[in-house]
């Protein structure tokens, strides 16, 4: 079946422009998550949505960060005023429920590169 | 949290068993173990879990020592298609936010042909 999918792949964008990154869950899935990937570093959280709400988004680095699911569904990553250190791989996933035993499901992720 | 220790980096020849190490001396009782992979240029990908016992699936073996302070991810024939850097995981069952994937630096696992 389809899995996690994002878009675009790649994005060059030039310092203080905005940038919307998107992805689309698994079908079903009400529990999605995005996730942040520096070079040679493991992912690290962002945002985490329950349907439509953000339920935590203390992963947040600042408030040029935003993120929405405004159907419970897709959901779009939107950074504002970019800067270099915003360079990095953005993953998203999705789970069917939130317990300790539910797998996360990742996307190929977002390539964000600010020059 | 509860943190995990794992090598930069390990070695293995095609078509030979691979013991991934983790070390969580800090783990408490409700901490699950996870383990995901990351092949190159993709996201992660759920490989197994467990809490107590010894666990099997089609991907790969999880052992877990007795006093659960460390665990070891066996991918039994590795192939080319298993070079991906390997995250060992530990998820609290407790409330709160265990939804969280916290990674570390992970074990790159190179496997030659």
């Amino acid at each position: 079946g389809a899995g996690v999918s994002q878009t675009p792949s790649n994005k060059v964008t030039e310092k203080g422009k905005y940038v919307e990154l998107r992805c689309d869950p698994i079908s079903g899935h009400t529990a999605l998550y995005w996730y942040r990937q520096s070079l040679g570093q493991g992912p690290e959280f962002l945002i985490y949505f329950q349907g439509t709400g953000a339920a935590d988004d203390s992963g947040l680095p600042n408030d040029r960060f935003f993120a929405v699911r405004p159907e419970g569904s897709v959901s779009t990553l939107k950074i504002q005023r970019t800067e270099r250190g915003d360079s990095a791989v953005y993953l998203c996933a999705s789970s069917f429920g939130t317990g300790v035993t539910d797998t996360q499901y990742f996307g190929p992720g977002t390539r964000l590169t600010v020059l | 949290d509860a943190k995990t220790t794992q090598p930069n980096s390990m070695e293995s020849n095609e078509e030979e068993p691979v013991h991934l190490p983790c070390n969580h001396s800090t783990i408490s009782g409700t901490d699950y173990i996870h383990w995901y992979r990351q092949l190159p240029s993709q996201g992660p990908e759920y490989v197994i879990h467990g809490l107590t016992s010894n666990v099997n699936n089609r991907m790969a073996s999880l052992a877990i020592a007795e006093d659960r302070k460390s665990s070891t991810l066996i991918l039994h024939r590795a192939t080319l298609r298993d070079a991906a850097v390997y995250y060992c995981i530990l998820r609290r069952n407790s409330g709160g936010s265990n939804y969280k994937l916290t990674f570390g630096k992970g074990t790159l696992l190179t496997v030659n042909p």
